[in-house]
């Protein structure tokens, strides 16, 4: 049963205007939460993390907010830029585990 | 400094035929996983290693083997290859995979692209 969940497979925005890619969990006790970028034949890069303990953790252009009492969080990408364009993967991790548990992934595309 | 190297990029076996996947790290982690992807599936662990001489099971782990002997290098096994086996197998490694203070992050290798017929 799939714990992480990336409910659109796809999302196509504007350059320039606001991409917003959601991510549910199921397990409360995923303590960390992260996100990766993968291009075409290339692995997963890190892009931004967020700990059970805030619920907005910002780097430049990337915002990712956390609900736990909802178990969903998002990432929001402001300006988004051609070169966003790629899959993103929401990922969690409990509190003493060792595993991650990555969602299906969400394949956006800016529009120029 | 490379990073996570995977060999080879991709393979085609037939069924029944077995090969080893090699993941090398030179980042000095400690943590070290194999992943499998397929569509509408994402990443899913198949094995992974907290350290040297030790492995443990991940999520979907039946029809591979994997072994840690040197800290760099994590091996991953398939003994009798199957159609099923059909993926992209990512392998990445980590300082430590306990949750805490440390920004925990996998740094992933490029992946190796299997083919089971």
């Amino acid at each position: 049963d799939q714990q992480v969940k990336q409910n659109s497979p796809s999302l196509s925005v504007q350059e320039g205007r606001i991409s917003i890619l959601n991510c549910d969990y199921t397990n409360s006790m995923f303590d960390y939460f992260l996100w990766y970028k993968k291009y075409p034949a290339e692995g997963p890069t890190f892009l931004i993390s967020i700990s059970s303990i805030k619920d907005k953790n910002e780097d430049g252009r990337f915002t990712v907010f956390l609900n736990k009492s909802a178990k969903h969080l998002s990432l929001h990408i402001v300006p988004s830029q051609p070169g966003d364009s790629a899959v993103y993967f929401c990922a969690a991790s409990p509190v003493t585990g060792n595993q991650f548990y990555f969602g299906t992934g969400t394949s956006l595309t800016v529009i120029p | 400094n490379a990073g996570v190297t995977q060999t080879p990029k991709f393979r085609v076996l037939k069924t029944g035929q077995s090969m080893t996947l090699l993941c090398a790290q030179d980042m000095n982690h400690e943590y070290m996983y194999w992943y499998r992807q397929d569509p509408g599936m994402g990443l899913r662990l198949i094995h992974y290693s907290v350290g040297e001489g030790t492995t443990a099971k991940g999520e979907v782990p039946d029809g591979y083997n994997v072994s840690r002997l040197k800290k760099q290098n994590f091996l991953l096994g398939l003994e009798s290859a199957a159609p099923s086996q059909t993926s992209v197998y990512f392998c990445a490694s980590s300082y430590d995979g306990t949750s805490g203070s440390w920004v925990e992050t996998q740094y992933f290798g490029p992946g190796t692209r299997l083919l089971v017929l």
